[in-house]
């Protein structure tokens, strides 16, 4: 089955660490997106990606680093520089040929 | 930028009651404008999207939503909800090359 793989679902940091968020998705779509979510917040958009090799800042990106060196991968790393990293963490993939994005189940991160 | 509101943050009904959210985008033009849900441990969900032509769009399990380009609304709608329909709602606009997203509501139907 086509879709975006989100992994770990949940993952505990100690505060300092950085840690990498994997999205991984089979549906070949150029465009790849990481939002966060926080209760009452919606969804905030970190970084996105509309080609391999090349991303773009969202609204808060302050303390998050991406890549994209695959067009199936884009994995998102919160810094010790970010300093509210506990949340849940949305990645999304969309194709110009469909509607809307697709949505992996998310990473709820919570640091202590 | 685009921006989008939600100002129904959490909305309480019964079975069989109808339902009303609203959202709001801050500016004009051609927009592409998005309803998503998201039940209780499952993923973001796609329920309708506007595009073009008819102002109002059907989406699945029975949700609608109008577009209103003189009020720049894009309110969801359901005339009879059910237990099930207990989730987060999120409105999204397109601007640009990526999705802006509401705060969401959180709809609980109780039976």
């Amino acid at each position: 089955d086509g879709g975006i793989t989100q992994s770990p679902k949940y993952l505990f940091r100690k505060e300092g660490q950085n840690v990498t968020l994997s999205c991984e998705q089979n549906l070949n779509h150029d465009a790849m997106y990481w939002y966060r979510q926080d209760p009452g917040q919606g969804l905030r958009l970190i970084y996105y990606s509309q080609i391999v090799n090349d991303f773009q800042k969202g609204d808060i990106a302050e303390g998050y680093s991406v890549s994209r060196e695959k067009k199936e991968s884009f994995p998102l790393t919160v810094t010790s520089a970010q300093k509210n990293p506990t949340a849940f963490y949305l990645c999304a993939s969309s194709s110009p040929f469909l509607p809307g994005y697709t949505f992996g189940s998310g990473t709820r991160l919570t640091v202590v | 930028a685009q921006s989008v509101s939600q100002h129904n943050h959490h909305v309480i009904l019964s079975e069989a009651a109808s339902l009303e959210l609203g959202c709001n985008y801050s500016y004009g033009g051609t927009v592409n404008l998005f309803w998503y849900v998201q039940y209780p441990g499952q993923h973001l969900q796609l329920l309708l999207k506007y595009f073009s032509g008819d102002p109002l769009v059907k989406g699945i399990k029975g949700f609608e939503a109008e577009f209103i380009k003189s009020k720049f609304s894009f309110n969801l709608r359901k005339p009879s909800v059910q237990w099930s329909d207990t989730a987060e709602y999120f409105c999204a606009v397109k601007d640009t090359d990526k999705l802006i997203f509401g705060t969401g509501t959180r709809l609980q139907v109780f039976p």
